[in-house]
C-alpha cells in the first residue's frame, strides 16, 4: 500500500521567492512519483514525474524534485515565484508495478501556494 | 491532440436522484481512471476501467459504478445520490502499458446534490 504525506496545507512566499512545497511516501516498492497542480475550477495538470534513472527531475515552469529515497522524499521547488504560481499543488504515488491492483495515484491532502506581490 | 474531456461540466441533481457522467480519454489512451475530490477528503480512487473491464475499484459504496466502452469512452453512475456526494469528480486516462502510470485528467464534473 502506498500513502503520501504533504506538510503545510497552505504555503505563502512573495514574488521572486524559493518556493518549497514538502512531500513524503511511503511505498513497499518501488515507487512513481507525481507533482501536479490545480488551478481554481480545472482539472490536475501534471508537473513532473519520477519513475526511475536521475533523482533529480525537472518539469514545466520552472519545477524541479527530487526523489530521496533514503529519506522517502519528494519535495518540489522551484527557485523563483511568480504570480501565475498561485494554485494547489499534489503529490502523488504510484507502485512500480503497474499492474493489478497497484495501477492507481494515491495523492496527498495538497497543498495551497499563496504568491505575494 | 485534444484532451481529455468530461460531460457536463456542471450537474445539480436532488437527493435520491442518480447521474451519469461521461469521459472521453485522450486518443490512444485505453485506461480510464476516476476520482472524487472533495474539501474533506481531497482525491480518492473510485475505479480504473481497461479493456472495457474493471480492473481495480476504491473504498466506495456500490452506489458507484462504471463501465467502459469498445472506443475506451467510459461512464460513471451514482444512484440514490447522497448530499454527501457533492463533490468534483475527475476522470484520467493514460496507455497503462508503458510501465508507469502517468495520467491526464480532464476538467472535471462538478455535481452538486441539493
Amino acid at each position: 500500500a502506498q500513502s503520501v504525506t504533504q506538510l503545510g496545507s497552505h504555503v505563502s512566499v512573495s514574488e521572486g521567492a524559493l518556493v518549497l512545497l514538502r512531500c513524503n511516501y511511503s511505498s513497499s516498492v518501488p515507487p512513481y512519483l507525481f507533482w501536479y497542480v490545480q488551478y481554481p475550477n480545472q482539472g490536475l495538470q501534471l508537473l513532473l514525474k519520477y519513475t526511475t534513472g536521475a533523482t533529480l527531475v525537472k518539469g514545466i515552469n520552472g519545477f524541479e524534485a527530487e526523489f530521496k529515497k533514503s529519506e522517502t522524499s519528494f519535495h518540489l521547488t522551484k527557485p523563483s515565484a511568480h504570480m501565475s504560481d498561485a494554485a494547489e499543488y499534489f503529490c502523488a504515488v504510484s507502485a512500480s508495478n503497474s499492474g493489478g491492483s497497484n495501477y492507481k495515484l494515491t495523492f496527498g491532502k495538497g497543498t495551497l501556494l499563496t504568491v505575494n506581490p | 491532440k485534444a484532451g481529455v474531456t468530461q460531460t457536463p461540466r456542471y450537474l445539480i441533481k436532488t437527493r435520491g436522484q442518480q447521474v451519469t457522467l461521461s469521459c472521453s480519454p485522450i486518443s490512444g489512451h485505453r485506461s480510464v481512471s476516476w476520482y472524487q475530490q472533495t474539501p474533506g477528503q481531497g482525491l480518492q480512487f473510485l475505479f480504473e476501467y481497461f479493456s472495457e473491464t474493471q480492473r481495480n475499484k476504491g473504498n466506495f459504496p456500490g452506489r458507484f459504478s462504471g463501465r467502459q466502452f469498445s472506443n475506451s469512452r467510459s461512464e460513471m453512475n451514482v444512484s440514490t445520490l447522497e448530499l454527501g456526494d457533492s463533490a468534483l469528480y475527475l476522470c484520467a486516462s493514460s496507455w497503462r502499458d508503458r510501465g508507469y502510470n502517468e495520467q491526464f485528467f480532464g476538467p472535471g464534473t462538478r455535481l452538486t446534490v441539493l
